[in-house]
């Protein structure tokens, strides 16, 4: 099966919000609430940010959130901040059992 | 606190097999899947399967069947990933990784990472 659909940069300002997009089909992102994003700083480990499309890990900023419509979930940052400049990966699990991942998008924190 | 801690780096030759081990700590072995995801060098992430450390029951994506063996050892609670054959593009970190604190076994959700093992295939 073919990876995630995602932007592959995006761009803002500190203090504004801004929306990363993950497409999949109907046999992955569109069939499961399974829905994952991570952050991804350079040469760190991927950090799960929101997992089954909305929820967040103990710990993480609620400046973080996602949702869902269709075959394309969707991920939040509220008031950015130049801390949020990283990857930001999606993954779903899939009709086949097994884990799809989007190929990623940089944020720049202009 | 619950963690996983995997072998080092490695540098192998193309055609060669190489083994990767991951130990757990903090949680108990055989209740959580162990996966595997891997990224190459300034690419994404790659999932390449899960093992169930309590049955030995394995699933692995596609891409890799054949070449990817994913076994555990629950006398010393460790868990092992081995891809034969390797080839250039197989030059990647390779990562384990569980759902501890999130729903589910293997939808994707991987709160705990290891710290990664870097492979390089080159002659």
């Amino acid at each position: 099966q073919s990876a995630l659909t995602q932007p592959a940069s995006v761009s803002g300002s500190p203090g504004q919000s801004i929306t990363f997009s993950c497409t999949g089909t109907s046999t992955d992102v569109g069939a499961y609430n399974h829905v994952s994003w991570y952050q991804q700083h350079p040469g760190k480990v991927p950090k799960l940010i929101i997992y089954d499309v909305k929820n967040r890990p103990s710990g993480v900023s609620n400046r973080f959130s996602g949702s869902k419509s269709g075959n394309t979930a969707s991920l939040t940052i509220s008031w950015l901040q130049a801390e949020d400049e990283a990857a930001y990966y999606c993954s779903s699990f899939s009709s086949t059992s097994t884990v799809l991942f989007g190929g990623g998008t940089r944020l720049t924190v202009l | 606190q619950v963690q996983l801690v995997q072998s080092g780096a490695e540098v192998m030759q193309p055609g060669a097999s190489v083994r990767v081990s991951c130990e757990p700590s903090g949680y108990t072995f055989t209740g959580y899947y162990m996966h595997w995801v891997r990224q190459a060098p300034g690419q994404g992430l790659e999932w390449m399967g899960w093992i169930n450390p309590d049955s030995g029951g394995t699933n692995y994506v596609q891409k890799f069947q054949g070449r990817v063996t994913m076994t555990r050892d629950t006398s010393i609670s460790t868990a092992y990933m081995e891809l034969s054959s390797l080839r250039s593009d197989d030059t990647a970190d390779y990562y384990c990784a569980i759902q501890y604190d999130t729903s589910g076994y293997y939808t994707g959700a991987f709160d705990i990472w290891g710290q990664g093992t870097m492979v390089t295939v080159s002659s």
